[in-house]
């Protein structure tokens, strides 16, 4: 069974520094797709970076990259140069690669909070 | 770009009413899904659908049903709402494997009383 697992519930960090967070996940697929997504107090869920099991090179979205560890199956969310507008919640999520199977499992999230 | 359109925000039901969350989304994405969100838990799938007069049991079923009669247009229905199904419910779209994965609506924060 496909699982992913989030083992940070919180965490802090100061204004302008990096931070990462943490998933690590189980598959027997040898195609998946690894998502990241933010929840700000808000509540929508916005985007942010996809990592192909298959790509090659790690992948990045401005402030955002994925570190992706296939042999450690982890796929850690680094944020460079903190905001305060970072804050919230990030949800680690996958996407099983049997054909026709697009639905995601998702993580219990990590709630950031970034400080001034 | 896409949107996801939940038509409400907040809801507050009686236990035991039959309750009605809608989601509407405007590119033609064939996937459709509703998950609950709880602390702790994460996102849990309720039910999904690949195609019009499609569904499938997610990994949280029970309870709930689920009607796609138009292709954008995807209804999560609460035959008869109990304590426990207060939640927040977001529904989201896809089309097939994009890389940019699925769209949110803005959520549904259904509280039952």
């Amino acid at each position: 069974a496909q699982k992913i697992t989030q083992t940070q519930p919180g965490m802090f960090v100061q204004e302008k520094e990096a931070v990462t967070l943490d998933c690590t996940y189980d598959t027997s697929d040898p195609s998946y797709g690894l998502f990241w997504y933010k929840q700000p107090s808000s509540g929508e869920m916005i985007f942010l970076i996809y990592q192909g099991s298959y790509d090659q090179q790690n992948a990045t979205e401005g402030r955002y990259s994925l570190n992706f560890q296939k042999a450690r199956k982890s796929a850690n969310l680094v944020i460079s140069a903190s905001q305060l507008g970072d804050s919230a919640m990030y949800f680690c999520a996958m996407r099983g690669g049997t054909s026709g199977t697009y639905k995601y499992i998702f993580g219990t999230g990590t709630r950031l909070k970034v400080l001034a | 770009d896409v949107k996801v359109t939940q038509s409400s925000r907040y809801l507050v039901k009686r236990t035991g009413e039959k309750v009605f969350l809608e989601c509407v989304q405007d590119m033609d994405h064939e996937n459709m899904f509703w998950y609950r969100q709880d602390p702790g838990l994460g996102l849990r799938l309720i039910y999904f659908s690949y195609d019009v007069k499609m569904k499938e049991k997610g990994d949280i079923p029970e309870g709930y049903s689920v009607s796609r009669e138009k292709k954008e247009r995807f209804s999560l229905i609460l035959e008869s709402a109990s304590t426990n199904q207060t939640s927040m419910y977001l529904c989201a779209s896809s089309l097939g494997q994009h890389p940019a994965g699925y769209t949110f609506g803005s959520g549904t924060r259904l509280t039952v009383v």
